[in-house]
C-alpha cells in the first residue's frame, strides 16, 4: 500500500541550529501539506503546495521557516535558526489533485522536534 | 474561516462501555467534516468523514458519527469499546467552495485522548 514517507522521524536539536524535513508523497499525488502539530493540540497547517507552486503559506513563519516543491514531487521544510517554541511534530499530507471533487488527504508518520 | 471545538480533552471509560466524542464548528461556507485517529508517535489516520447525503456515517470498526447542521455538531460515538480503541481522536473541517473544494486545507480541533480502562 502506498505511503507518504517523511524522514528523520525524530530530530533533536539545539537552539540556533538549522533542521531539515523531508517528504515523499504517494506516487501522482499533485497536492502536498505540511502541518505542524505542538503537543497537545492540533495540527495546524504551514503550507499547501499545489504541484511545484505554492497554494497557502499565509501561517508560515517566513522570517525562519521555508519550504520547497522544486520538482513537484518530495518537498523539503526548513528551520533555520529553530527556537524553543519549534518543538512540536511536524506532519506531511499528499492527496490526488486540485479540483471539485473531494480527495482523502494521507499523511505521513511525522517528524518529532525537539529544541533543546 | 472556520473553527472545531472539541469539549473534552480526556475521556476514560471502561472497555465494552459506549462513548460519544463532541465536536462543534463553525464555518461562514459550507464544510466537510471528518475525525482523525492518532496513534502514539503515528501520523493521522481518516476515521470517517462526512461529505453529502445521509447525516449519519459509520466507519468500518464500529465508530459512527451524525452530522447535525442546525447545532453545528459532528459527534463520534461506538456503542461498546475496546482496548485497542485508546489513542487521540481529532475532528477536522475543510471548506467547500469554488472549483477548488476538493483540497481545501483540515482544520482541526485539540483533539480528545480517549482511554478504554480494562
Amino acid at each position: 500500500e502506498a505511503e507518504v514517507a517523511q524522514s528523520p522521524r525524530y530530530k533533536i536539536t539545539e537552539k540556533s541550529q538549522a533542521v531539515a524535513f523531508w517528504c515523499d508523497p504517494i506516487s501522482g499525488h499533485a497536492t502536498l501539506y505540511w502541518y505542524r502539530q505542538i503537543l497537545g493540540q492540533g495540527p495546524e497547517l504551514l503550507v499547501q503546495f499545489q504541484d511545484e507552486s505554492v497554494v497557502d503559506d499565509s501561517q508560515l513563519p517566513k522570517d525562519r521557516f521555508s519550504a520547497e516543491r522544486l520538482k513537484g514531487v518530495d518537498s523539503t521544510l526548513k528551520i533555520q535558526p529553530a527556537e524553543l517554541g519549534d518543538s512540536a511534530m511536524y506532519l506531511c499530507a499528499s492527496s490526488f489533485r486540485q479540483g471539485s471533487t473531494y480527495n482523502e488527504q494521507f499523511f505521513g508518520p511525522g517528524t518529532r522536534l525537539t529544541v533543546l | 474561516a472556520q473553527s472545531v471545538t472539541q469539549l473534552d480533552s480526556q475521556v476514560p471509560v471502561f472497555e465494552e462501555a459506549p462513548v460519544e466524542l463532541r465536536c462543534n464548528y463553525s464555518s461562514s461556507v459550507s464544510v466537510y467534516l471528518f475525525w482523525y485517529v492518532q496513534y502514539p508517535n503515528q501520523g493521522l489516520q481518516l476515521l470517517l468523514k462526512y461529505l453529502s447525503g445521509s447525516t449519519l456515517v459509520e466507519s468500518i470498526n464500529g465508530f459512527e458519527a451524525e452530522f447535525n447542521k442546525s447545532q453545528t455538531s459532528f459527534h463520534l460515538r461506538k456503542p461498546s469499546v475496546h482496548i485497542s480503541d485508546t489513542a487521540e481522536y481529532f475532528c477536522a473541517v475543510s471548506a467547500v467552495y469554488g472549483s477548488n473544494s476538493g483540497n481545501t486545507p483540515l482544520v482541526f480541533g485539540k483533539g480528545t485522548r480517549l482511554s478504554v480502562i480494562a
